[in-house]
C-alpha cells in the first residue's frame, strides 16, 4: 500500500485517560501535517514536520499534545488527560518537493476519538 | 495572514447535471497554491485539482475544473456531469509563499440526486 496510513481507525477512551496515534506517511514524502477535524468544520492545522524536526505548532496544540517523528519516517500524537473536547477526527498527510513546486498534500483516513 | 471561505454550507444537484462550488480567498502574497478535495463519508480527505497563483490556464481533471478568477480572487470548483458518488464534502484549501501547510475552509456538502 502506497498511501497514508493511520492506526487506530478509532479510538474510545475514558476521560483523563493517554491516548497515541501513529501515522506511517508516503515513503518518499518529507513533509508530514498533523490536523484536527470537528463536525461541521474544516480540517484545522496542528503540527509540521519536515523529516524529523518540528518545524510549526499551532496554538490549538496545548501542552497536553505531543508529536513527533522519530528518524523522519512515522509519527506519533499523543494526548495526554484526554477531555471531552479533543473528541474529534485527527488527520495525517504527507507531501514532498516536486522540482520547484511542492506537491499536494495526501491524507490518511484519520482516526476517529471520542473522549467518554 | 490567509483565509479560505466557503459560503455554501449545502447544495443540491440533479444526476448528470453541473455544479458550481464556490471558494473566495484572502491572501497578500503573490505566490500561492488553491486545492480542493473531496471528503465522503469514510472520513479520507481525496485530492481533486490544484491551480498555482501564476498558473495562466484553469486548472482541468476530468470532470473537474477550477474557475480561477484571480483578481476576484476566487477559485470555484465546477463538476461536470454529476453522478451519485459525488455526494461528499467538499473543501478548499490553500498553500501560501514559503510555507508548506494548507489551510482549509469549512466545506460544501454536496448531494446528488437521481
Amino acid at each position: 500500500d502506497t498511501g497514508v496510513s493511520q492506526n487506530p481507525r478509532h479510538k474510545i477512551t475514558k476521560r483523563g485517560q493517554n491516548v497515541t496515534f501513529r501515522c506511517d506517511p508516503i515513503s518518499e514524502h518529507n513533509r508530514l501535517y498533523w490536523y484536527r477535524q470537528t463536525l461541521g468544520q474544516g480540517p484545522e492545522f496542528l503540527t509540521y514536520f519536515q523529516n524529523e524536526a518540528q518545524l510549526e505548532k499551532s496554538r490549538l496544540l496545548s501542552d497536553r499534545f505531543s508529536a513527533e517523528r522519530p528518524k523522519g519516517s512515522f509519527s506519533t500524537l499523543e494526548i495526554q488527560r484526554t477531555e471531552q473536547g479533543d473528541s474529534a477526527m485527527y488527520l495525517c498527510a504527507s507531501s514532498q518537493r516536486g522540482g520547484e513546486v511542492d506537491t499536494e498534500a495526501f491524507f490518511g483516513q484519520g482516526t476517529r476519538l471520542t473522549v467518554v | 495572514a490567509q483565509k479560505i471561505t466557503q459560503t455554501q454550507p449545502g447544495m443540491f444537484v440533479q444526476e448528470k447535471e453541473a455544479v458550481t462550488l464556490d471558494c473566495t480567498y484572502d491572501t497578500s502574497d503573490p505566490s500561492y497554491g488553491l486545492f480542493w478535495y473531496k471528503q465522503p463519508s469514510s472520513g479520507e480527505m481525496i485530492f481533486l485539482i490544484y491551480q498555482g497563483s501564476y498558473d495562466q490556464q484553469n486548472a482541468t481533471e476530468g470532470r473537474y475544473s477550477l474557475n480561477f478568477q484571480k483578481a476576484r480572487k476566487s477559485a470555484n470548483l465546477v463538476i461536470s456531469a454529476s453522478q451519485l458518488g459525488d455526494s461528499a464534502m467538499y473543501f478548499c484549501a490553500m498553500r501560501v509563499g514559503g510555507s508548506y501547510i494548507p489551510t482549509f475552509g469549512r466545506g460544501t456538502s454536496l448531494i446528488v440526486h437521481p
